[in-house]
């Protein structure tokens, strides 16, 4: 059983170009959570998603960034104008059910630099 | 609003001793207390959590956590530490679906 999926694993952009991170969750699982890992510092929530439905957008800067799950495919975030602030490690994670309780699978990240 | 905190930024274990690293809630209502572990470029691997019942959580790679309601304190333990645990840990607490992080320990387990 394939974990969760993220591709690229790394990504280079310069300030002003669009970046899109991909991730595929575990088989079975329909529940998709981005985190965002800043240099030397914790995982910040980001955005829930379930297929076609965000769910919680609460961590989502207001501009620039969105994210989708869409009926087929992975989940695509999407970074327009990144800017050098945006380099992090952004983590993708997805579980089986959506209980509090249930632990999260996380994907090995993606690693946005912007030049 | 729920949150843990992470005392210590690095702890520091001789090989075979055991080891601790300190994490610390607040709660409103039940708390789901989760670790993680992450190996340099990777993601982030499950170890254990509390969700109710025993105080004494048994996870992954020989690794437990004590559940402490009265201290708000979720340590988590090994009898004794290996070259290989050397990584940075995580505790986090469910928060309507989504986890809130501390802000790591890193553990350094020296020959």
């Amino acid at each position: 059983n394939a974990g969760v999926m993220q591709n690229p694993r790394h990504l280079v952009r310069r300030r002003g170009q669009e970046a899109r991170l991909r991730c595929s969750p575990m088989k079975g699982h329909s529940h998709v959570y981005w985190y965002r890992q800043l240099p030397e510092e914790g995982l910040k929530f980001m955005v829930y998603l379930q297929k076609e439905n965000i769910i919680d957008e609460s961590g989502m800067p207001k501009e620039r960034f969105s994210a989708e799950f869409p009926k087929e495919g992975p989940s695509i975030l999407r970074i327009q104008q990144v800017v050098r602030g945006d380099s992090a490690a952004y983590f993708c994670a997805s579980s089986e059910l959506a209980g509090d309780y249930n632990e999260q699978f996380f994907g090995p990240g993606t690693r946005l630099t912007v030049l | 609003a729920q949150s843990v905190a992470q005392p210590e930024d690095q702890v520091n274990v001789a090989e075979g001793n055991p080891l601790t690293v300190k994490c610390t809630y607040s709660v409103s209502g039940n708390p789901y207390l989760f670790w993680y572990v992450q190996y340099p470029n990777r993601g982030l691997q499950f170890l254990l959590k509390y969700i109710t019942g025993d105080n004494l959580v048994k996870g992954s790679y020989g690794f437990e956590a004590e559940f402490n309601k009265s201290q708000t304190s979720f340590h988590l333990k090994k009898p004794s530490a290996l070259v290989s645990d050397s990584a940075l840990y995580f505790c986090a607490v469910r928060d309507t679906r989504k986890l809130i992080f501390g802000a790591g320990t890193r553990l350094a387990v020296h020959p």
